[in-house]
């Protein structure tokens, strides 16, 4: 099935370093939304973005819609342990359609 | 507030076998999203329901059905179950405008 690229796949850090995902698209994009999975768990909703361009936080968590509508980022400010897990981006393309599309996750690990 | 909720958590099926799984809405949504998520994999849209109708359908054989009650809630229906289908189903509510989704936990299947 149709999946957006999602970088980098799978990541190791340290406690308290700060940590950059993407997700890139070859389609233009009207929303993105990025979530959190843990083993077994269903996508909990971390941040929801609506407008190129558009910068959102939560806590320590912030999310940028690229300007060509074709990429988001998500970055993590000063890791801890219980930000282990996957994290997912998806996209809603433009008009007419309701479905999101989801990347292929970055699994995101944290060394104490 | 309940968030979504999905019956069962867990089950097990022999290959053939039909399988009804079962999702709840979050409050103040009417809008019923159903994904199939193989390990590994970003969740995969399977169709959407809205006003009891499915308004959009994704790449997915016509064995894969659903429905949807006046209450919003809704059931996804697998017949003729192939090993291939053992996944995470994940079911995801909405406002009308689905901009965003709010996943369940799931209901883990597994076809032997």
């Amino acid at each position: 099935g149709q999946q957006l690229n999602q970088s980098p796949q799978s990541m190791f850090i340290q406690e308290g370093e700060d940590v950059s995902m993407n997700c890139t698209s070859s389609s233009i994009f009207n929303t993105w939304l990025w979530y959190k999975q843990d083993p077994g768990e269903g996508p909990v909703l971390l941040i929801a973005l609506y407008k190129a361009g558009e910068l959102t936080s939560n806590g320590r968590l912030t999310a940028q819609f690229g300007i060509t509508r074709k990429d988001s980022f998500l970055n993590i400010s000063a890791s801890i342990p219980s930000d282990v897990g996957i994290y997912f981006c998806a996209g809603q393309a433009t008009s007419g359609t309701y479905k999101y599309i989801f990347g292929t996750g970055t699994r995101l690990k944290v060394l104490a | 507030d309940a968030g979504v909720t999905q019956s069962p958590t867990h089950l097990i099926k022999t290959r053939g076998q039909q399988v009804t799984l079962r999702c709840s809405p979050k409050s103040g949504h009417d809008t019923v999203s159903w994904y199939q998520q193989a390990l590994g994999q970003g969740p995969q849209f399977i169709f959407q329901y809205y006003e009891e109708e499915e308004r959009q359908r994704g790449n997915f054989p016509d064995r894969f059905s659903g429905h949807q009650f006046p209450n919003y809630s809704s059931e996804l229906n697998v017949n003729a179950l192939l090993l291939g289908d053992s996944a995470l189903y994940l079911c995801a509510s909405s406002t009308p405008g689905g901009e965003t989704q709010y996943f369940g936990p799931g209901t883990r299947l597994l076809v032997l």
